[in-house]
């Protein structure tokens, strides 16, 4: 009930395509639901965050699309540049003052030029 | 220069070895954690320090003891490890309280290899 399943594993898109990654999750206790973006040799770095009370947020070319009843959410990246090729993690936590993450698998995305 | 300072970046050592690895926030956060990385699984949360007192050990075998001796030091001392501990540490840090989402700033990692 921990999990957070992420998919797919890598992902090749066409510069200027769509960039879809989805995350599923058990526990209804979570309620905030990060991505992060991690290059080679660095760090992972939050990317955009929501949580459970919006169906959807955008920043830039980057949205989530947040679907409680169905415990899922996503990660679009539209029109996707070569330097968005990088390692998405997507995560739930719960509650303030909680430090557990539960993060997904990781999918590395490679965007062609 | 990134807020979370990681050294070394790379460590190869023997299983009998006794390594440290070190972590430095400069952003004035109260919560340190150590997670892991390993190829095709998710990050694996190792320890919470807050206020440098641990909160969080989750279940982590003893060859791994952590130290923090003040909200700025992190450090992972490392002895008798064994080859499938190989796997990318990383220190991280937060300001405990941020609201609903403490937002995690990342250091670079220690890509360490046990032979």
């Amino acid at each position: 009930q921990q999990q957070v399943k992420q998919s797919p594993q890598s992902l090749i898109v066409q510069k200027g395509g769509i960039s879809i990654i989805n995350c599923a999750y058990e526990n209804t206790a979570f309620d905030y639901f990060p991505w992060y973006q991690q290059f080679p040799g660095k760090g992972p770095a939050l990317l955009i965050a929501i949580r459970p009370d919006v169906s959807e947020k955008k920043e830039g070319r980057f949205t989530i699309s947040f679907n409680k009843s169905a415990k899922q959410f996503s990660l679009h990246i539209m029109d996707s540049q070569p330097g968005d090729s990088a390692t998405y993690f997507c995560a739930a936590s719960r509650g303030q003052g909680t430090y557990k993450y539960i993060f997904g698998t990781g999918t590395r995305l490679k965007v062609l030029a | 220069e990134t807020g979370v300072t990681q050294t070394p970046r790379h460590l190869v050592m023997g299983m009998t070895n006794k390594k440290s690895l070190k972590c430095e926030q400069h952003l004035g956060h109260n919560a340190m954690y150590w997670y892991k990385q390993s190829a095709k699984k998710p990050l694996e949360l190792m320890f919470v320090y807050n206020f440098k007192e641990q909160t969080e050990n989750n279940s982590v075998p003893s060859r791994f003891s952590p130290e923090c001796p003040n909200s700025s030091h992190l450090f992972l001392h490392l002895h008798t490890l064994q080859p499938e501990d190989s796997a990318l540490y990383l220190c991280a840090s937060s300001q405990e309280w941020a609201g609903l989402g403490e937002k995690l700033f990342f250091g670079s990692g220690t890509q360490l290899s046990v032979l």
